[in-house]
């Protein structure tokens, strides 16, 4: 199978720093990516890991540990406007015409 | 920058009619994908083409087809519509090695 799993909701103020988990099955995988979507918006995308360790792009970072299956999405000085739902997403190969399967999904929700 | 357009945006139908969305891609961009998003779901993968051939298909019900044309527009046809394929309907488009994909705004397509 190709599923991967994550928090269906998580919670955080302003300011504050959170941390987006989720785990995926091997077969075929081959890279994890990282979409932002908000209600009724397009997915867009945020950051790709192919190889383990940490990818660090302004307020957002992603990780990836192969030998775990596992990655997850860090969000830092956290923003009214970072509230949406956050995709985790896995390619099967290294071509341009690899097709994303996504995850469950998680609704991050931030307060003041 | 151009980015991935999609029409229409909204379209209401009634049961057992026929749909066609459109998608155009970002140009030079070789890869085309349509996905179908249900109400809180994650994106579901339908079809893809590379250079104008399909590439691979997910879960996409024989009700449905598509195509890209010479000039890289993409259409998704959808006959016998039901109910359940009310959903948001997104074309993505990458260029070969390209990791992030980028999604058009989407057709939210409402079967009555």
């Amino acid at each position: 199978g190709q599923s991967l799993e994550q928090p269906s909701e998580v919670t955080a103020v302003e300011g504050a720093i959170v941390q987006i988990n989720c785990t995926y099955q091997t077969s075929g995988f081959y890279g994890l990516s990282w979409y932002q979507q908000h209600d009724g918006g397009a997915p867009t995308f945020l950051s790709y890991n192919a190889l383990d360790g940490l990818e660090e792009t302004g307020r957002f970072s992603s990780f990836l540990s192969r030998s775990d299956s596992y990655g997850y999405l860090l969000l830092q000085e956290l923003q009214m406007k970072d509230s949406a739902s956050y995709f985790c997403a896995r390619t099967g190969g290294n071509t341009g015409f690899q097709k994303l399967v996504f995850g469950t999904g998680t609704r991050l929700l931030v307060s003041p | 920058a151009a980015g991935v357009i999609q029409s229409p945006r909204h379209l209401i139908k009634e049961k057992r009619e026929t749909a066609t969305l459109k998608c155009y891609p970002i140009p030079r961009h070789d890869t085309v994908y349509w996905y179908q998003q249900g109400p809180g779901q994650d994106p579901q993968f339908l079809i893809s083409f590379y250079e104008k051939m399909q590439s691979d298909k997910g879960s996409i019900p024989d009700r449905f087809s598509a195509q890209q044309f010479s000039d890289y527009h993409s259409e998704l046809n959808m006959s016998s519509l039901e109910l359940g394929d009310s959903a948001l309907y997104f074309c993505a488009s990458s260029a070969g090695g390209d990791y992030g994909y980028t999604f058009g705004s989407g057709t939210r397509l409402t079967v009555v």
